[in-house]
């Protein structure tokens, strides 16, 4: 069984400031972690995704993502909020290997950018 | 990157009426497709997996009966809800999925469709 946990359904960071969105996972198999955004009344859009590669993942729009394993964490992270960042955000997980491509979904966290 | 487009993206029905929602990959060829339904600031629940040709699994507690999946080819899977009722009322969004070396898993989503039932 796997589940995603997001820590704060609501994250507010002022315009330039640092964003950390919070997500822990359980799982267990390897898992495949993504994050997703939602902008209002759209699909989600892909940023990045750990695919057990490289822990350290860079994706659109400046986020970036570290998987840690010891913590079984997947927080994602933008050093410089922008106005345009103001969106829901997903994280998701899902078993590795072929064959399985169910995602399980956090609750979500919507990030507020104050100008 | 992979498109997947819904249509339509908005529909209001009267109550008793069926509603047919398409979900179609548009560059690759879609092995899975997944309905996923929105209710407001909520999370994602995935209603059910649909694979080409298969018959679709729906997750516990979503009626068959009343949510119609088919998968009739690899870019092409409808949702129909049949006889909609205002608590049916929600945010529908498709995603699509490959086979392919290089997708990890990665479902690609649609921009999502609004029912509206009066």
């Amino acid at each position: 069984a796997q589940s995603v946990t997001q820590l704060g359904s609501h994250v507010s960071v002022s315009e330039g400031a640092l964003v950390l969105l919070r997500c822990n996972y359980s799982s267990s198999v390897p898992p495949y972690l993504f994050w997703y955004v939602q902008y209002p009344n759209q699909g989600l859009q892909l940023l990045l995704k750990y695919t057990s590669a490289a822990t350290l993942v860079k994706g659109i729009n400046g986020f970036e993502a570290e998987f840690k394993k010891s913590e079984t964490s997947f927080h994602l992270t933008k050093p410089s909020a922008h106005m345009s960042d103001a969106a829901e955000y997903f994280c998701a997980v899902s078993p590795s290997g072929a064959g399985s491509y169910q995602l399980t979904f956090g609750k979500g966290t919507k990030l507020s950018v104050i100008p | 990157g992979a498109v997947v487009s819904q249509h339509p993206s908005r529909v209001i029905c009267k109550s008793g009426t069926s509603v047919k929602i398409e979900c179609r990959s548009l560059d690759f060829q879609a092995t899975t497709m997944f309905w996923y339904r929105q209710f407001p600031k909520k999370s994602l629940m995935l209603m059910a997996t649909s694979n080409e040709g298969s018959k679709a699994t729906y997750e516990q507690g979503v009626e068959k009966d009343k949510f119609l999946i088919n998968h009739a080819s690899l870019t092409l899977s409808t949702l129909t809800v049949t006889s909609a009722h205002p608590e049916d009322s929600s945010f529908y969004i498709c995603s699509a999925s490959a086979r392919t070396s290089g997708f990890y898993n990665e479902q690609f989503f649609g921009p999502g469709t609004r029912l509206t039932v009066l």
